[in-house]
């Protein structure tokens, strides 16, 4: 079963423009996490916020996170043609010993235009 | 791609034959993956490890096994290839001071025919 549901599906901006994209979970979770995967390539991780963490940045990425809601939304800011890609959020459980085993929302794959 | 090496990167085989993929890392982590990618579906881990010999499963581990007899090795066996193993296959590592974390190798394609 899927734990994150990833909203919109697809998006379509103009350069220079902000994406958002939207993750939402349904069990109490130690961290998040957004990756992003070009065509044909691996998942890259971009960042990670943990369960007792609101906001986060990492240069144009601002990640929020609310436990209440079980949601949590990224936001690319000045949006370049190179950051067209499928972004996925990924959440690790709460308790235990998760390592890595992650559990994948389906993407939002998002397209620039130049 | 962290040191990861997927072989082979593309693979057709036909139903009922016995398939391996294989997940070389160079530098020591102890942890890895395999995740299974399909349209519509995410990321689904197969089985995971937690150091040599030490192994469990995942989501989606039906059909599938796996072996890890050295650190730098993983190996993911389909016994009997069916067709809705068609996908593509990712392994990732997570280092030991950022253990919730994945990072991955490119993938392999296969197709089942």
């Amino acid at each position: 079963s899927q734990q994150g549901e990833e909203d919109p599906q697809a998006l379509s901006i103009q350069e220079g423009e902000n994406a958002t994209m939207n993750c939402s979970y349904k069990t109490s979770i130690n961290n998040l996490q957004w990756y992003r995967q070009n065509s044909g390539r691996g998942l890259v991780h971009l960042i990670l916020i943990r369960s007792n963490e609101r906001e986060k940045h990492s240069g144009r990425l601002r990640v929020t996170l609310d436990t209440s809601k079980k949601s949590s939304s990224l936001l690319i800011t000045a949006s370049r043609a190179a950051d067209t890609a499928s972004y996925f959020c990924a959440t690790v459980p709460d308790g235990g010993t998760s390592y890595g085993k992650l559990t994948f929302g389906q993407g939002t794959i998002l397209t620039v235009h130049p | 791609d962290a040191g990861i090496t997927q072989s082979p990167r593309h693979k057709v085989t036909e139903t009922g034959t016995p398939v391996t993929l294989r997940c070389h890392q160079t530098e020591n982590h102890r942890y890895m993956y395999w995740y299974r990618q399909d349209p519509g579906h995410g990321l689904r881990l197969i089985h995971y490890s937690y150091g040599v010999k030490d192994t469990d499963k995942g989501e989606v581990s039906d059909g599938y096994s796996v072996s890890r007899s050295k650190t730098e090795d993983f190996l993911l066996t389909l016994e009997s290839a069916t067709s809705s193993q068609t996908s593509v296959y990712f392994c990732a590592i997570s280092p030991s001071n950022r253990p919730t974390e994945a990072f991955f190798g490119q993938g392999t394609r296969l197709t089942v025919v």
